[in-house]
């Protein structure tokens, strides 16, 4: 089945120690968006990617970083990870034509 | 700008219960909605959409009705299940290169057996 995968599941990291979350897609989507989500919130869209044009949300700290090395892959790097940067972390797809979005499990980060 | 509302919850219903959560919008031009379904620990899952006004999106015994006049987006089912226990959310996208969605703040649902 086509699908994104998102890995680990669950991530533990130290203040300040950098992490990085993947995420990777078979339904050759050309966008691809990572979203940050607290407990009973709504998911926060950080930025997302149209193929290699990569557009960040002007209230994304720089704390968090992205790259997409290919179509199938997206990665979520956090610099220095604070407490405040625990949350489930998102990654969602949508083919260009399309308006729907395809989410991953997600990855629950815990920051000690 | 684009925005969704949903009634708060947590909303609590018996096992057979009729179920409604609420959803309005404020937009400009015709934007697609959506319903999307949170389990615990989970992603979200696209649960239906509509495009256009009149629209009926329907998937497993959920539906709502894309009503331009009231601006809504109402999620019912006639008969919950526990299994139905989770967050819904309601959003609005748009067809562009962007495609961002506008989530509403998401209810909760509790169905108790």
């Amino acid at each position: 089945d086509a699908m994104v995968i998102q890995n680990p599941r669950y991530q533990v990291t130290q203040f300040g120690k950098p992490v990085t979350l993947s995420c990777s897609q078979t339904l050759n989507h050309n966008v691809m968006y990572w979203y940050q989500q607290k407990s009973s919130q709504a998911p926060k869209l950080l930025f997302h990617y149209y193929d290699k044009d990569f557009n960040n949300e002007a209230d994304t700290p720089d704390n968090f970083q992205s790259r997409r090395p290919n179509t199938s892959f997206c990665f979520l790097d956090i610099r220095s990870p604070g407490l405040g940067d625990a949350a489930m972390y998102l990654c969602a797809t949508r083919r260009l034509a399309g308006e729907e979005q395809y989410f991953g499990p997600g990855t629950r980060l815990t920051v000690t | 700008g684009d925005s969704v509302t949903q009634m708060e919850g947590p909303v609590t219903l018996s096992e057979e219960a009729f179920l409604t959560i609420n959803c309005t919008y404020t937009a400009t031009g015709y934007p697609s909605l959506f319903w999307y379904v949170q389990y615990p620990g989970e992603g979200l899952q696209l649960l239906l959409k509509a495009t256009k006004a009149d629209d009926k999106g329907s998937n497993k015994g959920f539906e709502a009705t894309y009503r331009k006049e009231t601006t809504s987006f109402h999620l019912e089912k006639g008969s919950v299940q526990v299994s139905d226990s989770a967050v819904y959310f309601c959003a609005l996208g748009r067809g562009s290169n962007t495609g961002k969605l506008i989530f509403g703040q998401g209810t909760t649902l509790q169905v108790k057996p």
